[in-house]
């Protein structure tokens, strides 16, 4: 079946302008995640899904990063007026939801470069 | 918070040694431990996942174990190829969401 699917690939924006990336999970994967890799920081966590709703935004870091998620299914992740520390891999993962025991499965990512 | 290191950063054998990839983590009260590789480029592919009430898990050539009293894990690829060469990354989950903690990886080189 289809794997995580992420879109745009690549993304190159000036700063200050708004950016949405967008995830489609693996059908019936009820939780999704969002998490950035950047050169100086390695991994990090940014929010975290339980269908349509939101436990965990614990990672996103500042009020200029928001998500949503509709129909239990796809996930936009929006920066508003990016600045050049936003440039980043936006890695999007989802998973069944039960925390012990499910793998989470990997999209391919957005490179967001901000000029 | 939970923090995972891993050592070394880099590593390179040639064709045909075995590979230990070392992970460790701070916080024991986890709920699984996760391996998995990225290749330049791409996402990351899920390779093992070890649950808390494990000791071990093997796929193939790949064997990780999980020791919790000591925080760590350790990842052993027998016989390794050109086509292992990628980065390794452990992440451990601990709270019910499922949030992973990552490691800064371990970038593998095989040479022929």
């Amino acid at each position: 079946g289809a794997g995580v699917s992420q879109s745009p690939s690549n993304k190159v924006t000036e700063k200050g302008k708004d950016v949405e990336l967008r995830c489609d999970p693996i059908s019936g994967h009820t939780a999704l995640y969002w998490y950035r890799q950047s050169l100086g920081q390695g991994l990090e966590f940014l929010i975290y899904f339980q269908g349509n709703s939101a436990p965990d935004k614990s990672g996103l870091p500042s009020d200029r990063f928001s998500a949503e998620r509709t129909g239990g299914s796809v996930s936009t992740l929006t920066i508003q007026r990016t600045q050049q520390e936003d440039s980043a891999v936006y890695l999007c993962a989802s998973s069944s939801g039960q925390a012990d025991t499910d793998t989470q499965y990997f999209g391919p990512g957005t490179r967001l470069t901000v000029l | 918070k939970q923090e995972v290191t891993q050592i070394p950063a880099a590593l390179s054998v040639p064709e045909g040694e075995n590979l230990v990839l070392n992970c460790s983590f701070t916080d024991s009260a986890i709920y699984n431990l996760q391996w998995f590789r990225q290749d330049p480029g791409k996402g990351l592919t899920s390779l093992l996942l070890i649950q808390s009430s494990q000791r071990e898990q093997t796929s193939g050539r790949l064997n990780a174990s999980l020791d919790k009293s000591s925080g760590r894990s350790t990842l052993y690829i027998a016989a390794s190829q050109p086509g292992d060469s990628a980065t390794y990354l452990c992440a451990g989950v601990s709270d019910s969401w499922g949030k992973l903690q990552f490691g800064a990886g371990t970038q593998v080189v095989v040479t022929p």
